[in-house]
């Protein structure tokens, strides 16, 4: 079946703008995390979607950076005033309800904020 | 003290041959244990979850000492389709799943 799927892929823009980084889950997952890696480094997570609960968004570095899950679906991941040091990997993954531990990633996008 | 060490390496082997990858953990309290895998620019794919009393899945064998709170993957009979870096991954009480920085492995010809 699909997999979990990323868009864009790439992602350039400049310092201050604001970008939208989406990932459309695999159907039937119920959480969703959103994770970024920069360059040589391990994976960071920034916020986990279970269900209709509230989000965990314990892992967000600052207030610019903001998700949302729509209809138990599809998230929007948006940076705001763009850093060169947000330039990273973001990756989307979800599990599903029976093997929540296990997660799937997505390919990613890859942001650089000139 | 990071959440999970893992030895950066690289590993680099010979095809065929046996390699094991150690990971220690800090906190005593983690429940669940995995090895996911990283293709170069590519994205994490799970490898397998690792049980307490140890499981294999084919030439990969993972083992969990918590007592030293340390995970293992072993790898015989290498192939250079293996040619990848390796996450050590933790869960703790928290939902989130805390990724080592991964040690690299190279099989060669």
């Amino acid at each position: 079946g699909a997999g979990v799927s990323q868009s864009p892929s790439n992602k350039v823009t400049e310092k201050g703008k604001d970008v939208e980084l989406r990932c459309d889950p695999i159907s039937g997952h119920t959480a969703l995390y959103w994770y970024r890696q920069s360059l040589g480094q391990g994976l960071e997570f920034l916020i986990y979607f279970q269900g209709n609960s509230a989000p965990d968004k314990s892992g967000l570095p600052s207030d610019r950076f903001s998700a949302e899950r729509t209809g138990g679906s599809v998230s929007t991941l948006t940076i705001q005033r763009t850093q060169q040091e947000d330039s990273a990997v973001y990756l989307c993954a979800s599990s599903s309800p029976g093997r929540k531990y296990e997660q799937y990633f997505g390919p990613g996008t890859r942001l650089t904020v000139t | 003290r990071k959440e999970v060490e893992q030895d950066p390496g690289p590993f680099n082997v010979p095809e065929g041959a046996t390699v094991a990858f150690n990971c220690t953990y800090s906190n005593s309290a983690s429940q669940s244990f995995f090895w996911y895998r990283q293709d170069c620019r590519k994205e994490p794919k799970l490898l397998m979850s690792v049980y307490s009393s140890g499981n294999e899945d084919g030439r990969f064998t993972a083992q969990l000492n918590r007592a030293s709170q340390y995970i293992s993957l072993l790898i015989r009979d290498s192939k250079l389709s293996d040619s990848a870096t390796y996450l050590c991954v933790v869960r703790g009480s928290a939902r989130q799943l805390t990724f080592g920085s991964g040690t690299q492995l190279t099989v060669l010809p």
